[in-house]
């Protein structure tokens, strides 16, 4: 099956500093990327949508300055937290969904996830 | 606004017996798609089942099944002779009029040896 993967899985770093996370999926064309958090037993909120080549679009409430995303190529997106602080300490996912997939053809792909703690 | 709940923050199930877990939704589409994922303590997400909406005929997955009723926004799964495998948080999650999963609250399910 279509594989995504996610790196790092757990990435601890300071305050004010900033952290990438890659996702990238491994054997399909990825045409648009999602990327969720997810607190400590609470369910998953979207932050963002990536559209390979265009700007991301971001949910309501998400600071677009503050959560980075790029999706330069197919198979890549990345997520930026800038200047991180420890209220960002979270479990970041990423999905995609590939080409030739319609809506809700072929179910998303998810990455392993991130776990991010801000010092 | 589209709306998931799930009503059940926690479930227990005897291992080998068969466990329902609800999930309602609100959307004014009529054409959608319909997913429960499985998140165990990995937190890798896994797909579990899915329900095309245009679709009358109830989608099963081995031991997994649901439950759909289109005119009363429902959807539940269920889970036939539970092993302690199963156990994980379960979320529903719709695509209403785009490619976004909509996710539920989640309910815990803990398997009883």
């Amino acid at each position: 099956g279509a594989v995504v993967s996610q790196h790092p899985s757990r990435v601890i770093c300071k305050s004010g500093t900033s952290v990438k996370i890659e996702c990238r999926s491994l054997d399909f064309q990825a045409t648009t990327m999602f990327w969720y958090r997810q607190f400590p037993k609470q369910s998953l909120m979207l932050m963002a949508t990536s559209n390979e080549g265009s700007k991301a679009t971001y949910e309501q409430g998400v600071e677009k300055d503050k959560f980075l995303i790029n999706h330069a190529s197919l198979t890549l997106s990345t997520l930026t937290v800038t200047s991180a602080h420890p209220e960002d300490s979270s479990f970041y996912i990423c999905s995609a969904s590939g080409v030739g997939r319609g809506r809700g053809n072929s179910p998303l792909h998810f990455g392993n996830g991130t776990r991010l703690t801000v010092t | 606004a589209q709306t998931v709940t799930q009503s059940q923050p926690e479930m227990s199930v005897q291992e080998a017996e068969t466990v329902t877990l609800s999930c309602t939704y609100d959307t004014s589409e009529s054409d959608y798609y319909l997913f429960w994922y499985k998140q165990p303590p990995s937190r890798q997400m896994i797909l579990v089942i899915r329900q095309e909406a245009y679709k009358q005929q109830n989608a099963t997955e081995n031991r997994f099944s649901v439950n759909f009723q289109k005119a009363a926004k429902s959807f539940s799964l269920k889970i036939s002779d539970s092993q302690l495998g199963d156990a994980a948080m379960y979320f529903c999650a719709p695509i209403f009029g785009n490619e976004k999963l909509t996710f539920g609250t989640g309910t815990r399910l803990t398997i009883i040896p």
